[in-house]
């Protein structure tokens, strides 16, 4: 049973640090989304690829965010410099037109 | 740019009894509707969807109708149980072969009553 995973499942920082999540999509999907999801905006889409290639960051503070698909089995989102109002759960999807699968998300809390 | 309304946000079911959850959307061009179901903690899971050449789609106790015109979607669970109770999201795309942007809706807590 093929599933995303992302790595870390739970990252405590401090204000000011670099944070890199890692996400890997399901074999032969060729698009990837990255979801913030909080209590207050639900599930915001931040960024997605196709064949690693970027089609929309526009849901992205570009100042502090950025993702890169290195290669087709990873993907990878980095918040530089953090801050406390980035704490939220952070979720990668893999997609075979035209569903969506979700990874079990990164626990992000910014001291 | 799609906007999609859920509602309600919070229902509580006795056990055994239906819920009804409804969502609606705003661009008549997206075809293509999705229902997650998202457990205290998980991940959202796809548990049925629906496209626009269809109106009803069935999958055991789970059902989805949309009405194209209206541009209005429901989920309908019946005989519900206690594994039941998670957060619902509807969304929407203009699904064409290469585009699967989704729309969420902000969810439906579904709490069933043992």
């Amino acid at each position: 049973d093929a599933r995303v995973t992302q790595t870390p499942r739970h990252k405590v920082t401090e204000m000011g640090q670099e944070v890199t999540m890692r996400c890997q999509p399901i074999l032969g999907h060729n698009t990837v989304f990255w979801y913030r999801q909080t209590m207050m905006q639900g599930l915001e889409l931040l960024a997605y690829f196709r064949n690693r290639a970027p089609l929309d960051d526009s849901g992205m503070p570009k100042d502090r965010f950025s993702a890169e698909m290195p290669d087709a089995t990873l993907a990878t989102l980095k918040i530089q410099p953090s801050e406390p109002r980035d704490s939220a759960v952070y979720f990668c999807a893999s997609a075979q037109y035209p569903e969506q699968f979700f990874g079990p998300g990164t626990r992000l809390t910014v001291l | 740019g799609e906007n999609v309304e859920q509602h309600p946000s919070t229902l509580s079911v006795q056990e055994g009894d239906s819920a009804v959850i409804k969502c609606t959307y705003s661009d008549s061009a997206s075809n293509y509707f999705p229902w997650y179901k998202q457990e205290l903690g998980k991940r959202p899971q796809l548990i049925i969807d629906i496209r626009s050449n269809v109106g009803e789609k069935k999958d055991q106790r789970i059902a989805v109708t949309l009405n194209k015109t209206a541009k209005h979607s429901s989920l309908h669970i019946t005989e519900t149980q206690p594994e039941d109770s998670a957060v619902y999201f509807c969304a929407a795309s203009i699904s064409n072969f290469g585009n699967e942007k989704l729309t969420f809706g902000t969810g439906t807590r579904l709490t069933i009553i043992p």
